[in-house]
């Protein structure tokens, strides 16, 4: 079975620091791009940042932009987002989300797999 | 950055009738456009990508139209687990991007 399983979510103060672990099941993860989403409590979706297959390219929403840092490991199927300097708004579900990619035409885009996300609260 | 625009924000719909949605982007996209449902404590799932082609395993109920800055989905009719959120996205100029619209609410008329 095709799936992603996140982790690392929790409370933590403004300032401070979380890392997101994702699990990749079922599928060869190296082939595949990779994203975090993520929806703030009652509201819509939020592409937070892009790493390509080999991590030769990575892209990160304004909002997070030099604050967070994705990165992933092949060799043990996972992604990871690494978040520092979190503020009240960064409040969110975080869900990894696997690029589409069809192997037959090239096809490209959209996030066709998605984990069940993993609450991060950010609260003094 | 592109904003997507969905509308309306909540459709009330009977079962068995049929649901339009529509999603404007405020500049074209092209056919990079997917649409994705919501249900309360669930992850998103890929519905339509591509603007008209369904992901794999979702029903023939569901479809996508339109191209450019114009979008449709529509389900023929309504069955009782398709009522939840629906939210388009457009991926022409990601990464980065990918900038996803606020949200239809298919609520049970």
């Amino acid at each position: 079975e095709v799936q992603l399983v996140e982790s690392g979510g929790g409370l933590v103060q403004p300032g401070g620091s979380l890392r997101l672990s994702c699990a990749a099941s079922g599928f060869t993860f190296s082939s595949y791009s990779m994203n975090w989403v993520r929806q703030a409590p009652g509201k819509g979706l939020e592409w937070v940042s892009y790493i390509s297959s080999s991590s030769s390219t990575i892209y990160y929403a304004d909002s997070v932009k030099g604050r967070f840092t994705i990165s992933r490991d092949n060799a043990k199927n996972s992604l990871y987002l690494q978040m520092n300097s979190l503020r009240d708004e960064d409040t969110a579900v975080y869900y990894c989300a696997r690029t589409y990619y069809d192997i037959l035409t090239g096809y490209y885009g959209a996030f066709d797999i998605w984990g069940q996300g993993t609450m991060v609260t950010v609260s003094s | 950055e592109i904003v997507m625009t969905q509308s309306p924000a909540t459709l009330s719909v009977s079962p068995g009738e049929r649901a339009t949605l529509s999603c404007r982007a405020s500049q074209s996209v092209s056919s990079n456009l997917a649409w994705y449902q919501q249900k309360p404590g669930q992850a998103p799932r890929l519905l339509i990508y591509g603007a008209s082609t369904r992901a794999t395993g979702i029903p023939a109920r569901f479809s996508g139209s339109g191209s450019g800055t114009e979008f449709t989905l529509t389900i023929s009719s309504l069955q009782s687990e398709d009522f939840a959120v629906y939210y388009c996205q457009q991926y022409n100029n990601w990464p980065p991007g990918g900038t996803f619209g606020q949200g239809t609410k298919v609520e049970i008329k």
